[in-house]
């Protein structure tokens, strides 16, 4: 068990530029979910799916977000068209059905 | 709809004092509580869990939470603070298990020595 990784850890870009993140799951943990957290809040729910499907989504996931797990195993998340407001740490976690959610280290987005 | 007040959002103690994060949450249903930890620049890392079992739930590191229905409360507790738990805390609540959780704004404690 080598824990949730997540790639990149840093990402700083240009706005209006598109950024992908990818999030690496704990080995047979079929549940996956994106939070994201901005300076001296808590993380706010994004969304989770269950293996590759899609169960949940915020309403804070405008259209220029979009995150997929097309085989179950890891996932990403893409932000298109990116903002100042979108910068923030994009924390994923996983889980069991029904158990604690482990969270990896986050990958933390600037946009200038 | 689910919520989650940390009171507090700066706490300093002592090292060897007690430590006391207050946490109150709003559920329709009942719920389960958790709480985080987050250090600088990491994930978040759990403590303890509430999941309708034993309402006294003792963590790790000595930390322990005692679930309150009456006053809607998850306190966490730990009797003597170490330097090494200066760090982000942040409470919890989710009304299944393994859905998305509803996090509070967090608490940053503080040690001196």
């Amino acid at each position: 068990d080598t824990g949730v990784s997540q790639d990149p850890r840093h990402k700083i870009t240009k706005r209006g530029q598109n950024v992908t993140f990818r999030c690496d799951p704990i080995s047979e943990h079929n549940r996956l979910y994106w939070y994201r957290q901005t300076l001296g809040q808590g993380p706010e729910f994004l969304t989770y799916f269950q293996n590759e499907a899609q169960l949940e989504k915020s309403r804070l996931l405008s259209d220029r977000f979009s995150a997929e797990r097309p085989k179950g195993s890891f996932s990403t998340l893409e932000i298109q068209r990116t903002e100042q407001g979108d910068s923030a740490m994009y924390l994923c976690a996983s889980s069991s059905l029904t158990d604690t959610q482990y969270f990896g280290p986050g990958t933390r987005l600037t946009v200038l | 709809a689910q919520s989650v007040t940390q009171l507090g959002s700066h706490v300093s103690v002592s090292e060897g004092a007690l430590v006391l994060l207050r946490c109150n949450y709003s559920s329709s249903v009942p719920p389960y509580l958790f709480w985080y930890v987050q250090y600088p620049n990491q994930g978040l890392q759990l403590l303890l869990k509430y999941t309708s079992a034993a309402t006294l739930v003792k963590g790790i590191n000595d930390f322990e939470a005692e679930f309150k229905k009456s006053e809607t409360s998850f306190h966490l507790t730990k009797p003597s603070a170490h330097m090494s738990d200066a760090a982000e805390y942040f409470c919890a609540v989710s009304n299944e298990a393994g859905t998305a959780l509803i996090f509070g704004k967090g608490t940053t404690l503080s040690v001196s020595s």
